[in-house]
C-alpha cells in the first residue's frame, strides 16, 4: 500500500525556523511535492524534489532522501502569513497521480 | 481571471439527489483531476483524465462518475448523494512534459458540498 506520514500540528514563533517532516512508503517513487494550503483555499505549489538533496527557494527549502523515504520542508524567518497547512505528496509511478499525506497545520505565533 | 475555476463554490443538497460539480481550465493542460478533502484525511483522488478520451478511477471512485467534455472541462457527478460525501472538492490540472517528467498540479478554488 501507499503510506505518507506527517505531524498533524506544529507551532512556531514569528521569525524562527521550523522543519516539517514527511516520511513515505510507496510502491514506487517519481518525485515528492510540497504544497501550502491556507484555510478554505486551494493548495498552491511550493517545491518538487526527485533527486536526493536540498532544494532552496527563498525562505523555503525542501530536502529529500530517497533511501530513507524521508523529506522535510524548512521554513526560515517565519511570518504570520505562513500559518497554513503544508501538504506532502508523493508520485509513486510515472502516471502523475499524487498520493497526499494528511497535512501539517502550522500555527505561527507572535 | 482564474486559470482553474469550479462551479458551484458552495452547495447544499439532500440525500438521494443527483449533483454535478464542474471544472474549467484555461491553462491548456491535458491532465485533469478530481479530489475530495476531509479533515484529518488529506486530499484523496477520485478520478483523473489524461486527455478527452482517457478516464481513470482514483482511490475512492465509488459513488462518483466523471465526464471529460473537452480538454478544458471535467465534471464530477454524484448520482445519488449521501451524507458521507459531504466534503471539500478540488479540481486540479497539470501539463504533460516530454520524457516522462512530472509537473506540478494547479488547483481550483474548491467546492464545499454538504449532503443533508
Amino acid at each position: 500500500g501507499q503510506n505518507i506520514d506527517q505531524p498533524t500540528e506544529m507551532t512556531a514563533t514569528e521569525g524562527a525556523i521550523v522543519q516539517i517532516n514527511c516520511t513515505y512508503q510507496t510502491s514506487g517513487f517519481n518525485g515528492l511535492f510540497w504544497y501550502q494550503q491556507h484555510a478554505g483555499e486551494a493548495p498552491t505549489f511550493l517545491s518538487y524534489n526527485v533527486l536526493d538533496g536540498l532544494e532552496e527557494k527563498g525562505r523555503f527549502s525542501s530536502f529529500l532522501s530517497r533511501s530513507k523515504g524521508y523529506s522535510y520542508l524548512l521554513l526560515k524567518e517565519l511570518q504570520m502569513k505562513d500559518s497554513a497547512s503544508y501538504l506532502c505528496a508523493v508520485i509513486p509511478s510515472n502516471t502523475g497521480k499524487l498520493i497526499f499525506g494528511q497535512g501539517t497545520t502550522l500555527q505561527v505565533k507572535p | 481571471d482564474a486559470d482553474v475555476t469550479q462551479t458551484p463554490r458552495n452547495r447544499i443538497t439532500k440525500t438521494g439527489k443527483r449533483i454535478m460539480l464542474e471544472c474549467s481550465q484555461t491553462k491548456g493542460h491535458d491532465r485533469m483531476y478530481w479530489y475530495r478533502q476531509d479533515p484529518g484525511l488529506g486530499l484523496r483522488l477520485i478520478y483523473y483524465s489524461f486527455d478527452v478520451k482517457d478516464i481513470n478511477k482514483g482511490e475512492i471512485s465509488d459513488g462518483y462518475s466523471v465526464s471529460r467534455q473537452a480538454q478544458a472541462k471535467f465534471s464530477l457527478s454524484l448520482e445519488s448523494a449521501i451524507p458521507n460525501q459531504t466534503a471539500l472538492y478540488f479540481c486540479a490540472t497539470s501539463d504533460t512534459a516530454s520524457g516522462g517528467a512530472v509537473l506540478e498540479q494547479f488547483f481550483g478554488p474548491g467546492t464545499r458540498l454538504t449532503v443533508l
